[in-house]
């Protein structure tokens, strides 16, 4: 099983509406956790972290975490066809004392429709 | 401009020919950290850095070696490039740990023949 799982899409969703983007995650134990967007040829830029149970809105964009599913998901209101990106989501694993260990998905790819 | 400065931005060589990829930021973190990129498989730590000085291996350090001796560069070495290495390295900074922001240089596309 993968440490950090993502729906590879592509997801299409059309312009003006909600795009859900979803994560599922092995460490039971993890305490961080982000979303990245990533344009086609360019490097990833945070969009969202988030670090307790619950919502965590900022602007259209909203982070869920259920850490009891250990699921964290993105929420994407009134889409516009510049969110049309990869997005990444990326854990802190908490087994690493260090505090060193970050984990990336795949990342889901996503495609907003005129 | 606070940034992460990679070079070069594309590089192609041949196998066994030693090549050093550039990593340099300048808002004096702490953190810096490479990663490759491979089609299905995401991003994939190689080598991070906790300070000057502190470095250790990520998911995937094989055939890579790194050093820091200064704060702001964290080159990646390649001292005998094999095909399966060719990939897209991005390398990355954070003022301290991983709980914060991670700053992603622009990225490099390594193609070894």
């Amino acid at each position: 099983q993968k440490e950090v799982e993502q729906n590879s899409g592509p997801l299409s969703v059309p312009e003006g509406a909600i795009a859900s983007l979803n994560c599922t995650y092995s460490d039971r134990v993890s305490q961080s956790f982000f979303w990245y967007r990533q344009y086609s040829g360019k490097s990833p830029e945070l969009i969202m972290s988030i670090y307790s149970n619950g919502d965590k809105e900022d602007g259209r964009f909203t982070a869920q975490l259920n850490k009891a599913s250990q699921y964290v998901s993105l929420l994407i209101r009134d889409s516009q066809p510049s969110d049309s990106a990869t997005y990444l989501c990326a854990v802190r694993l908490a087994m690493y004392s260090s505090a060193s260990k970050i984990i990336f998905g795949s990342g889901t790819r996503l495609s907003i429709r005129p | 401009e606070a940034q992460v400065t990679q070079n070069p931005r594309y590089l192609i060589t041949v196998t066994g020919k030693k090549l050093t990829v550039t990593c340099s930021q300048n808002m004096n973190h702490e953190y810096m950290s490479w990663y490759r990129q491979d089609p299905g498989l995401g991003l994939r730590q190689i080598y991070y850095s906790m300070n000057v000085e502190v470095t250790d291996k990520g998911d995937v350090p094989e055939g890579y070696k790194v050093s820091r001796k200064e704060k702001r560069n964290f080159p990646l070495i390649l001292e005998s490039p094999s095909p399966n290495q060719t990939s897209l390295y991005f390398c990355a900074s954070s003022p301290r740990g991983l709980g914060e922001k991670l700053f992603f240089g622009s990225g490099t596309q390594l193609s070894v023949l």
